[in-house]
């Protein structure tokens, strides 16, 4: 069975502060891992990553995967109060009648503070 | 705004009642999906649909049961209702079998 684990499950910063978030990850046939974020409503798509060492980026916030060790980070600099959400990450299965599937994690809980 | 809809916005409804949950993919999406978020399971995927298709099934109950019409709107069927059941219940589309998903704004279930 897939298996998406985050960490840490909250985390408490000031404005301006650096934060990383991580997802480890078991999957029999992997597609991709996907950064989400969830505020009050659905999740909303940050990053769909595929390959190994290659960093997505978009404004502050930046991802990478590492597919030997089966991890990915998420990386927000220079944090603001708007980035205050739930950040959750998952696998897509490529694997038969699966494919397409996400597993997702439990989710970081971030909070902002000003 | 994904693109994606979902109604009603919130459902309260009694154990053991029956209630059905609608979705409509975004404009030329072929695949759905139907997610459960709970407080404690976190999101969970239940079952996938593409082109009027059962594709995939993750951890459904027995209970459950869903559809993709010709037009491509889906449907998600909850019987025999339990406390358990109250959840956050998104759908969420695809264009084809294994690109970006798109989440809609979910349904609030509340079983009393």
């Amino acid at each position: 069975e897939d298996k998406v684990v985050q960490s840490p499950l909250s985390l408490v910063v000031h404005e301006g502060d650096t934060v990383t978030l991580n997802c480890s990850y078991e999957v029999t046939n992997f597609r991709s891992l996907l950064w989400y974020k969830q505020e009050k409503k659905a999740p909303t798509f940050l990053f769909m990553l595929t390959s190994s060492g290659i960093e997505k980026k978009s404004g502050r916030l930046s991802s990478i995967l590492d597919k030997k060790e089966l991890f990915s980070i998420l990386n927000i600099t220079a944090t603001q109060t708007g980035d205050s959400a739930v950040y959750l990450c998952a696998v897509e299965d490529a694997g038969g009648t699966s494919y397409g599937k996400l597993t997702f994690g439990q989710g970081t809980i971030l909070t902002v503070h000003p | 705004d994904s693109g994606v809809t979902q109604t009603p916005k919130h459902l309260i409804t009694a154990t053991g009642q029956r209630v059905t949950l609608r979705c409509s993919p975004r404009s030329g999406d072929l695949s759905v999906y139907w997610y459960q978020q709970s407080l404690d399971q976190g999101l969970q995927f239940l079952i996938q649909y593409y082109n009027g298709e059962e594709r995939a099934k993750g951890n459904i109950l027995e209970r459950f049961s869903a559809q993709q019409f010709p037009d491509l709107h889906s449907e998600l069927n909850l019987s025999s209702l339990e406390l358990g059941d109250s959840a956050l219940y998104f759908c969420a589309s695809s264009a084809s079998l294994a690109n970006q998903q798109f989440f809609g704004p979910g349904t609030r279930l509340t079983v009393l």
